[in-house]
């Protein structure tokens, strides 16, 4: 059973960043992509965008494209994500999940979830 | 890109069906049979219940069951338990740059 362990709560100040991880046990992300996603308060759940670790390929969400960073270390089967230019809105709860593409393997849902890193941003 | 609409809280006795609506558009959830749904307990990682519209994967109780029509997608959970007391989201793959939408939760309570 793919169990994926996410990095621990995050405070931080605004304009600051935020670098999360999420180590794969059990299984890889190898023949999948490292999808991120997150709720805020309140809020329903949201994606950010994906990572193909075999091949560094990256898809982010327009509206993060601009301050998110999606890292892999396949032989540790480890994904990051960064998160730049902290607002007080980005205050959510970050979930990995790992999911497909037909660059690897064609699925289209998320079959492990992480259990998600709190990130508090405050001043 | 808008959230996939879905009602906010949903209730049942144990032993009743209840049916959660998850609705799009033409751009995703009618355009698409890649209608997932999850459960989330409190605290724990979100579990993969319902994939490509009806299909349930291995060890997920044959209660759950998924259909779609038009823009509507649906979870029914028949003979309902304590245990899925829980927070239910559904998500579509989309045409949009952004691949994927999510619903925007249900919080199903067992009377």
């Amino acid at each position: 059973q793919v169990q994926l362990v996410q990095s621990g709560a995050e405070v931080k100040k605004p304009g600051s960043s935020v670098k999360v991880s999420c180590a794969a046990s059990g299984g890889t992300f190898s023949s999948y992509t490292a999808n991120w996603v997150r709720q805020a308060p309140g809020q329903g759940l949201e994606w950010m965008g994906r990572i193909i670790p075999r091949y560094g390929t990256t898809n982010y969400a327009q509206k993060f494209q601009d301050r998110v960073t999606f890292t892999a270390d396949e032989s540790a089967s480890t994904a990051f994500m960064e998160l730049s230019g902290l607002r007080f809105d980005d205050t959510a709860v970050y979930y990995c999940a790992r999911g497909g593409s037909v660059a690897v393997t064609a699925l289209y849902h998320f079959d492990f979830w992480g259990q998600g890193t709190p990130v508090t941003v405050s001043s | 890109q808008s959230a996939l609409t879905q009602p906010a809280s949903v209730s049942g006795s144990p032993g009743q069906s209840i049916t959660i609506s998850c609705t799009g558009t033409s751009s995703d959830v009618g355009f698409y049979n890649h209608v997932s749904w999850y459960q989330r307990h409190p605290g724990k990682a979100p579990k993969l219940i319902i994939s490509d519209v009806a299909s349930r994967p291995s060890g997920v109780p044959s209660r759950f069951s998924g259909s779609k029509s038009g823009n509507t997608a649906s979870l029914t959970i028949s003979g309902l338990q304590a245990e899925d007391e829980a927070y239910y989201f559904c998500s579509s793959f989309t045409s949009s740059t952004t691949f994927y939408v999510f619903g925007t939760g249900t919080d199903v309570t067992v009377l």
